[in-house]
């Protein structure tokens, strides 16, 4: 399977701690995104990482990606209870036009106030 | 906008049963795809259409058809259902790969239960 592995699975914190979630991925990739889902819902792109970056940032939210290594990470900084959600890394290959993305299990985020 | 929406919300089924799956994008993208989620699990993509008229399987397509209708519509079809096709399904759609974005829409989802 390509599907990448996500570390941890679950993760609980207090409210204005930093958040920090892992991804590692078995194959060569055209790029990397990390999406958010609450509970019950569909899921939310938060960010994209292309294979020739090796960080970025959006709000809250920086991505590192190290494809030596085949690993991303996400962190959020001063989390917030509305961060409460499941997050989940996505590889993307390119077919045809279509991107394929291949979810990990993702990480269970938990913030406590 | 009302994004990509999905019919039904919710579906229970007997085992052998058939439905078709709906979802529709406003959004003018070209291609569309179908996840199934499992508990616990990450999304498993079903089927797939890169642009109108094309559709291709996923990881995990065994026991599902699906039809691109028109642009904005990409139904999946169970023929005969299964207890393991207990699950909650995703359609989402994106721009073609170097479009003007590459993140995919997610749709809210039909959670399905056969019996």
């Amino acid at each position: 399977s390509q599907q990448g592995e996500e570390d941890p699975q679950a993760l609980s914190i207090q409210e204005g701690e930093n958040a920090t979630m892992n991804c590692s991925y078995k194959t060569s990739i055209n790029n990397l995104q990390w999406y958010r889902q609450n509970s019950g819902r569909g899921l939310v792109h938060l960010i994209l990482i292309r294979s020739n970056e090796r960080e970025k940032h959006s709000g809250r939210l920086r991505v590192t990606l190290d494809t030596s290594k085949k690993s991303s990470s996400l962190l959020i900084t001063a989390s917030r209870a509305a961060d409460t959600a499941s997050y989940f890394c996505a590889t993307v290959f390119l077919i045809q036009g279509a991107q394929k993305l291949v979810f990990g299990q993702g990480t269970r985020l938990t913030i406590n106030p | 906008n009302a994004g990509v929406t999905q019919t039904p919300k919710f579906q229970v089924l007997k085992t052998g049963q058939s439905m078709t799956l709906q979802c529709a994008q406003d959004m003018n993208h070209n291609s569309m795809y179908w996840y199934r989620q499992d508990p616990g699990m990450g999304l498993r993509l079903i089927y797939y259409s890169a642009s109108e008229g094309t559709t291709d399987k996923g990881e995990v397509p065994n026991g599902y058809n699906v039809s691109r209708l028109n642009k904005r519509e990409f139904s999946l079809r169970l023929e005969s259902a299964a207890p393991s096709q207990t699950s909650v399904y995703f359609c989402a759609s994106s721009d073609l790969a170097g479009g003007p974005s590459n993140e995919q829409f997610f749709g809210p989802g039909t959670r399905l239960t056969v019996l």
